[in-house]
């Protein structure tokens, strides 16, 4: 099962930053916690993973509490483009055990 | 560009009638997973290759197989397709099993007619 729970959607405005919470109580001291987006009909696109710090690249910024219990995957100029289902995963053992994700409707 | 390319990005099949699935790579990358996706539901790992070794996950059906015969290809074949087996077909790699990151395909789509 995947140890992970997020929102089943949320919107944003364009241009607006996006917020994307994910809760993962459960995670072990050496588990990775990895973003894909999934734009319809495509197969996912990985974004950004992080263990501890937060990381930074050129499409979005994590930010992991500093228990690790959970993260936000921030988008920091949203766009139409940026439309999709955005999945938070732990990796367990190297796998990605992937959870229901969040649906972001970025809107004019 | 280095890419994870599978083909045909659409197939329709007959039910009970074999089928393949191909997925190519040019990453060089040691593993090719498979993912099943059914409709609006997550993928869902089926097996991978860590170079010649097959891992199987202990729920996926019999009726699901896999080869891969070089580096590049890896090969999913449904030998009797039913109808619940009509879903997106996600097929990944990534340089090893424990520690790296996984890079999708666009997929293929099954129809089980």
């Amino acid at each position: 099962d995947a140890k992970t729970t997020q929102p089943p959607s949320m919107d944003c405005a364009e241009g607006r930053a996006a917020n994307l919470p994910c809760n993962h109580s459960t995670i072990s001291g050496n588990e990775y916690v990895y973003w894909y987006r999934q734009i319809h009909s495509q197969g996912p696109q990985y974004i950004i993973h992080g263990l501890k710090n937060n990381e930074t690249n050129e499409m979005a910024s994590l930010i992991i509490t500093e228990d690790r219990k959970s993260s936000t995957l921030i988008l920091p100029h949203a766009t139409l483009r940026d439309t999709a289902v955005y999945y938070c995963i732990v990796r367990v053992g190297g796998k990605l055990i992937f959870g229901q994700g969040t649906e972001l409707s970025v809107k004019p | 560009d280095a890419m994870v390319i599978q083909n045909p990005r659409y197939q329709v099949t007959q039910f009970g009638k074999p089928v393949t699935l191909s997925c190519s790579q040019t990453l060089n990358h040691n593993v090719m997973y498979w993912y099943q996706q059914k409709s609006s539901q997550a993928p869902k790992l089926l097996f991978h290759y860590y170079d010649k070794d097959f891992n199987n996950e202990a729920d996926t059906p019999d009726n699901f197989q896999s080869r891969r015969p070089n580096t590049s290809f890896c090969f999913l074949d449904i030998r009797s397709p039913g109808l619940g087996d009509a879903a997106m077909y996600l097929c990944a790699t990534s340089r090893d099993p424990k520690g790296d990151t996984q890079y999708f395909g666009p997929g293929t789509r099954l129809t089980v007619l």
